[in-house]
């Protein structure tokens, strides 16, 4: 079965600080992706990549930077966090075909103080 | 834009009584639907999927029926089980066709 690990699984931060997620997929999938879920909203895509130093904009980028370096890393970086990115972050890898199930990792879960 | 729309946050039932859980969805192309599982504490999973109107697909007892006429992808279990107790988010596959829309989830609980 595909393999998504993430690291840290917990965090908490101060507001302002800097919070950097690991994700690394182990399938040989060009894309992964990061969602943030809150209660209330499901799971809102932040952003995806299809490749080594490519990065795709999602739906909710705002204060969020990401970081493709190799077909099996991606970053998800917060500059200077804020409580309203208190959340439950996933990332997730796909083959990138029409049809594909994107396979998800346990998550992490960032509190931001 | 494409959307997804889940009417129900919680739907609350016993054991060996049948659910439906609703989806809707909004879209300029040809949809590709999905339904994902999330139990307490895990990640979601795949539960199942289509992009065929007016065919069922079944997987692990559920069932659903993409109906592009009504633009719905409805999921459905004849008798619930305990173990059926999760988070349910039906999702479409984005106009890029990469990416997935998710619709904002449906927790069920399932009692004795």
């Amino acid at each position: 079965e595909a393999a998504v690990t993430q690291s840290p699984r917990n965090k908490v931060t101060v507001t302002g600080g800097n919070v950097t997620l690991s994700c690394r997929q182990t399938n040989s999938h060009n894309y992964m992706y990061w969602y943030r879920q809150d209660t209330g909203h499901g799971l809102r895509l932040i952003h995806y990549s299809y490749g080594a130093g490519n990065l795709q904009i999602g739906d909710v980028p705002d204060g969020y930077k990401a970081t493709r370096t190799t077909q099996e890393d991606f970053f998800l970086l917060l500059e200077l966090a804020s409580p309203s990115q208190t959340s439950l972050y996933f990332c997730a890898s796909s083959d990138g075909t029409d049809y594909a199930e994107q396979f998800f990792g346990p998550g992490t879960r960032l509190t931001v103080l | 834009g494409d959307s997804v729309t889940q009417t129900e946050g919680l739907v609350t039932l016993t054991k060996g009584l049948p659910v439906m859980l609703n989806c809707t969805y909004q879209t300029t192309y040809s949809p590709f639907l999905f339904w994902y599982v999330q139990h307490l504490n895990e990640a979601p999973k795949l539960l199942l999927k289509s992009s065929t109107d007016n065919k069922r697909t079944e997987h692990q007892g559920f069932y659903a029926t993409l109906h592009k006429s009504s633009s719905s992808f409805h999921l459905q279990k004849s008798s619930v089980q305990l173990s059926d107790s999760a988070l349910y988010f039906c999702a479409l596959r984005d106009q890029g066709g990469r990416a997935l829309i998710f619709g904002t989830g449906t927790t069920v609980s399932v009692s004795p």
